[in-house]
């Protein structure tokens, strides 16, 4: 595709509920970033992949968020027994390795846990 | 954790007027970057500066990265209503992975009022 995808756009889940995100990088680009961005604030760094290896997992919050990507390609974020504290929106981005530093985002998935 | 602190936080101006946004850290970044994002939508790279002391024109943006690159400012003359979003500053440090983990700020909500 032309950009990065992510979907769903919304989710809204009951506290306890699980959930999977999922994010569709830029083809052929190797680098996957997950980020968790709060209302008013500035993203913050979740995970890190370069294909289908996860080299940085040192931000995500808790052992209930747990994130893949088995094929190098489509990620996807997924958080268990959801808590009112993880709504956010969800980002993802996109490098192709050797464009040091330029990530290209999607539109993120705006999580609401009620 | 290397914070990255944005001033001012919220910005509200009248079309045509000029406006600075300063990106202050006690840190040291092999890059610093700057990105604009809509409601609803994920960040947009505007720019990426490297060298201490780099100044970069955008049109009516001027973006310069400190001397010690610590910090960052973004100059906007002549502001339109299309200006109008969250701006952004990003830190890049390579990891023990190589790959440019973005540090980002608190961010400055802009509003350009016609």
């Amino acid at each position: 595709g032309a950009g990065v995808s992510q979907s769903p756009r919304y989710k809204v889940a009951k506290r306890g509920q699980d959930v999977a995100l999922r994010c569709d990088p830029i083809s052929g680009h190797v680098s996957l970033f997950w980020y968790q961005q709060a209302l008013g604030q500035g993203p913050e760094f979740l995970t890190y992949f370069q294909n289908e290896a996860q080299l940085d997992k040192s931000g995500l919050p808790s052992d209930r968020f747990f994130a893949e990507r088995p094929e190098g390609s489509v990620s996807t974020l997924k958080i268990q027994r959801t808590q009112q504290e993880d709504s956010a929106v969800y980002l993802c981005a996109s490098s192709f390795a050797g464009l040091a530093g330029v990530q290209f985002f999607g539109p993120g998935t705006r999580l609401t846990v009620l | 954790t290397q914070l990255l602190e944005q001033s001012p936080q919220f910005l509200s101006i009248q079309e045509g007027e000029n406006l600075t946004v300063y990106c202050n850290s006690s840190s040291v970044f092999s890059s610093l970057q700057w990105y604009r994002q809509e409601p609803g939508e994920g960040p947009v790279l505007l720019v990426t500066v490297v060298t201490g002391g780099e100044v970069k024109k955008l049109k009516r943006l001027t973006f310069q990265f400190g001397d010690a690159r610590k910090d960052s400012s973004l100059h906007i003359t002549a502001a339109q209503p299309g200006d109008t979003g969250l701006y952004l500053c990003a830190g890049a440090d390579e990891g023990q992975t190589g790959a440019n983990n973005l540090f980002f700020g608190t961010g400055t909500r802009l509003t350009v009022i016609p």
